[in-house]
């Protein structure tokens, strides 16, 4: 069974652009949530999504959005890049859907963006 | 404010002995408990978890520990082995809602 896959694994931008992230779920999984990891703040949650609908928000930005497809791919994108969104951004996957209880993530080997 | 507080940054222990990381929360509401271990360049991997409703929970040479009264978990791995060294985040859910994190402990075991 496939993991988490998430594209790309590395990449570099400059301020004021706009990054794209992908995430292909593991099979069956309809649940994705997004983390961003930086050092100083560990992982901090970005947002969830189950059946093409966000759940729940963390506490970031409007420059941070996402979306999921309804084969249950998901990406998240950052407009109006600063360097402070240098981090290495985790996707992860449930079979569960948010609010049924024990939540056991799959996480994918994440993004690492760079802004200069 | 941080709900979720591992407050050990590193550990450092010899192979063979017993690794000890604490984790505490704030947030009562909270109703399952995970731990994750991270290697770099790779996601966190599911290690253990505990629901609320129970106080200990054994998987092989890993074990947590839930005391609610203190709000306080810990991860125990005995015997620790050098492939145990890694960054460890503990994480707590509400209701299967999304993971609240800690700030991770970095875990060295010297052989």
């Amino acid at each position: 069974k496939a993991g988490v896959t998430q594209t790309p694994r590395y990449l570099i931008k400059t301020r004021g652009q706009q990054v794209t992230l992908s995430c292909s779920p593991i099979s069956g999984h309809r649940s994705v949530s997004w983390y961003q990891q930086t050092p100083g703040q560990g992982l901090q949650f970005l947002f969830e999504y189950f059946s093409e609908t966000q759940r729940n928000k963390g506490n970031f930005p409007g420059r941070f959005s996402g979306r999921q497809f309804s084969n249950s791919r998901s990406e998240m994108n950052v407009s109006t890049l600063e360097l402070g969104d240098s981090a290495l951004y985790l996707c992860a996957s449930s079979a569960d859907p948010p609010g049924s209880g024990a939540n056991v993530l799959t996480f994918g080997a994440g993004s690492r963006l760079t802004v200069l | 404010d941080q709900q979720v507080k591992q407050n050990s940054p590193s550990l450092s222990v010899q192979e063979g002995r017993i690794s000890i990381l604490n984790c505490d929360y704030t947030n009562s509401m909270f109703d399952y408990f995970l731990w994750y271990k991270k290697y770099p360049a790779e996601g966190p991997t599911f290690l253990i978890s505990i629901s609320s409703i129970k106080d200990k929970n054994e998987d092989g040479r890993f074990t947590v520990f839930l005391n609610k009264s203190a709000k306080h978990l810990s991860l125990h791995i005995v015997p620790s082995q050098p492939g145990d060294s890694a960054v460890y985040f503990c994480a707590a859910s509400d209701a299967g809602n999304m993971l609240t994190f800690g700030g991770g402990t970095r875990l060295m075991v010297k052989p």
